[in-house]
C-alpha cells in the first residue's frame, strides 16, 4: 500500500506571498491532519479533516487554512507569509482519527520564507 | 508547563547498548500513546502504538505505559547505528469532539559503532 505523499517537497517563497501544500493520504484513510514542525516549537497541530469537514483546529492564526476533497486528499493554504512560517509542514493520515488507530506521516514539505 | 515533557537529549550510546527514552505527561485524559522515529529531513515513522498500561513488545522495541505515574517509555535493545534518529512520543486526547495528537519535543539519539 502506498504511503502518504506530499507535494511539493520544497518551496521557497517571499514574505507576503501565499502557498498551497498538498497531501494524499493512504488509501482508505479518511482522516488527514496537518502539523508544523520547527526546531524551537517541535511538532504543533494545525488542523484535522475527516470526510471533508474540519473536525479539530490548533492555535494558529486564520492565515492558515485547509480543506479536504471527496477522495480524502487535502490541501493546506498559508496566506500573507511571514518569516516565522518557515518550517517543515507534515500531514498525517489515519483510518478514523489521529488517536484511535495511529497516524502515518508523509515526508513533509519544507517551506522557506525569505 | 507543557502537557508532554520529553528530554531533548542529545543521547549518545555505544552500539549494542539498551536505550531508554522517556516522556511524562500531566493530562490524565490522554488515551492513546505512540512512539515515532524521525530521521533527518524525513517525516516521523510510527514505531509503537498502545492504549493501556503495561508493556508492548515489537522486535527490539518495547513500549511501556504507566498511567498511574503518567509516564511512558521506549526501550531499544541491541541498539544499532541505524537506530540513530530523533524519537518523539505522542499522546492523543479528545478535544472539540475529536482526537488530537500532542507530541513531546523529541529526543535526539546517536548510536556509536
Amino acid at each position: 500500500k502506498a504511503g502518504v505523499t506530499q507535494t511539493p517537497r520544497y518551496l521557497i517563497k517571499t514574505r507576503g506571498q501565499q502557498v498551497t501544500l498538498s497531501c494524499s493520504p493512504i488509501s482508505g484513510h479518511r482522516s488527514v491532519s496537518w502539523y508544523q514542525q520547527t526546531p524551537g516549537q517541535g511538532l504543533q497541530f494545525l488542523f484535522e479533516y475527516f470526510s471533508e469537514t474540519q473536525r479539530n483546529k490548533g492555535n494558529f492564526p486564520g492565515r492558515f487554512s485547509g480543506r479536504q476533497f471527496s477522495n480524502s486528499r487535502s490541501e493546506m493554504n498559508v496566506s500573507t507569509l511571514e518569516l516565522g512560517d518557515s518550517a517543515l509542514y507534515l500531514c498525517a493520515s489515519s483510518l478514523e482519527g489521529p488517536g484511535s488507530s495511529g497516524s502515518y506521516f508523509g515526508p513533509g514539505t519544507r517551506l522557506t520564507v525569505l | 508547563q507543557k502537557e508532554v515533557e520529553q528530554d531533548p537529549g542529545p543521547l549518545s550510546v555505544p552500539e549494542g547498548a539498551i536505550v531508554s527514552l522517556n516522556c511524562t505527561y500531566s493530562n490524565s485524559a490522554f488515551q492513546y500513546f505512540m512512539w515515532y522515529r524521525q530521521y533527518s529531513r524525513k517525516g516521523p515513522e510510527l514505531l509503537m502504538y498502545t492504549y493501556s498500561s503495561g508493556n508492548k513488545e515489537d522486535g527490539r522495541f518495547t513500549a511501556q505505559v504507566d498511567k498511574s505515574s503518567k509516564y511512558i517509555s521506549l526501550f531499544i535493545r541491541d541498539s544499532q547505528p541505524s537506530d540513530s534518529a530523533t524519537y518523539l512520543c505522542a499522546m492523543s486526547v479528545r478535544r472539540q469532539g475529536a482526537q488530537k495528537l500532542v507530541f513531546g519535543q523529541g529526543t535526539r539519539l546517536t548510536i556509536n559503532p
